[in-house]
Formats: structure tokens, sequence, C-alpha cells
């Protein structure tokens, strides 16, 4: 049984490109969470998606979005690139139609993307 | 709203030493609490949660215990390993549709 799998698992960007990351969920979940981890630093919650639907949002600017895929899917772009958005991208799944966190309380993580802005 | 505050480390034991680290949160009622575990060049994963105040968590020989009095979750292990180097989150939830606050992070180093 196949975990969350993310790619690419390292990528190098110049200030003001675009970059998109890719996320597969763990078999039999349907939410998807994206977190950005800086060096040094815990999670920092992005947004969730839920039937193809931004559920929630984090404090982060409209220069990162996404957008989930009929097969759960998930993909996180981020525009007009900062040096400041240099960071670990953590996709993390869940099942909510089997209750989700408020039953295992569990987020299963992928192994991250890691982003560096030149 | 939810947070957590976690010692900062790096913390840096010998082999079959005692390890606890620290964790404190502020929160409405009474959430779930959780240690999550990072290690080298891997995501993160659930090591132990606690769902109620007075709740022992334990896992791998680690264990926490949610205490309301002290608003504290501190994780302990009697005896770590090499195997235990790692870094170490404090998380409880912010809402019911699994949103997490993440402490900072502390990053443990065991020796031989």
């Amino acid at each position: 049984d196949a975990g969350v799998t993310q790619s690419p698992t390292h990528l190098i960007k110049t200030r003001g490109q675009q970059v998109t990351l890719r996320c597969s969920p763990k078999s039999g979940h349907d939410t998807v969470s994206w977190y950005q981890q800086a060096l040094g630093q815990g999670p920092q919650f992005i947004f969730q998606y839920y039937e193809e639907e931004e559920r929630q949002r984090g404090n982060f600017p409209d220069r990162f979005s996404g957008h989930q895929f009929p097969n759960y899917s998930s993909e996180l772009n981020v525009n007009a690139l900062l040096l400041g958005d240099s960071a670990l991208y953590l996709c993390a799944s869940s099942p909510w139609r089997a209750g989700g966190m408020r039953d295992t309380g569990e987020l299963f993580f992928g192994e991250g993307s890691r982003l560096t802005v030149l | 709203g939810n947070s957590v505050t976690q010692m900062e480390g790096p913390v840096t034991l010998s082999e079959e030493a005692f390890l606890t680290i620290n964790c404190t949160y502020t929160a409405t009622g009474y959430p779930s609490l959780f240690w999550y575990v990072q290690y080298p060049g891997e995501g993160l994963q659930l090591l132990l949660k606690a769902t109620k105040a007075d709740d022992k968590g334990s896992n791998k020989g680690f264990e926490a215990t949610y205490r309301k009095e002290t608003t504290s979750f501190h994780l302990e292990k009697g005896s770590v390993q090499v195997s235990d180097s790692a870094v170490y989150f404090c998380a409880l939830p912010t809402d019911s549709w699994g949103k997490l606050q993440f402490g900072a992070g502390t990053q443990v180093v065991v020796t031989p």
C-alpha cells in the first residue's frame, strides 16, 4: 500500500518564476492538506482540499494556489516566487469520510518537496 | 487560537540516557494532543497521541501524558537509542477539519 507520494523531491527556481508541486494521497484517503516547513521551523498550514474544493486556508498570500483532481491527487502552485518561499513543502492526507482527524488523529505525510529559490 | 510551545534544541544525549522534551499548549477546550517525529530525509509521522485529559500516549518506548492542570504534554523516553535521532514536533488541532498547529520542533541527537 503506497503512502503519500510527492514530486519532485528537490527543485531550484529563480525569483519571479512559478512552480507546481504534486501529491498523491495514501490509498483510501480523500482529503489533502499542504504545509510549508521553513528550515528549523515547524510546518505551517497552507490549505486543505476535499471534494476538489479548497476547504480552508492558512495565512498565505494568493500567490499560493492549489487544485484537487477527481482521483484525490493534488497540486500546489506558487507564482512569482520570492526568496522566502524556499522551504520544504509537505503534503498530508487523511480519510475524511472515515472520520479523519477526529477518529485517528493522524495525518499521513509525504517526504516533501524541497524548493530552493535563488 | 490554539498554539503549542516546545523546548528548543538541539538536545544531545548519549545512548541509554533519559530524554524529556517539554511541550506546553494554549487551547480552547481540551483538544487532542500529538507528538510527530521526522527522521532525517523523511516526512513526518505520528509518534503518539492523547485524546483527553490524563490520557497517556505511548509508542516505541516514548510516553506523554496530557496534563490539563499544567497545560503540558511532555515527551519522555527512558533509554534512547541512536535510531531515535530525529526532530520531534508537538502539535494540536485548531479545528475539526484536520488543520494542525505544530511547535517549532526539537532536534534530538543521540550519540553512541
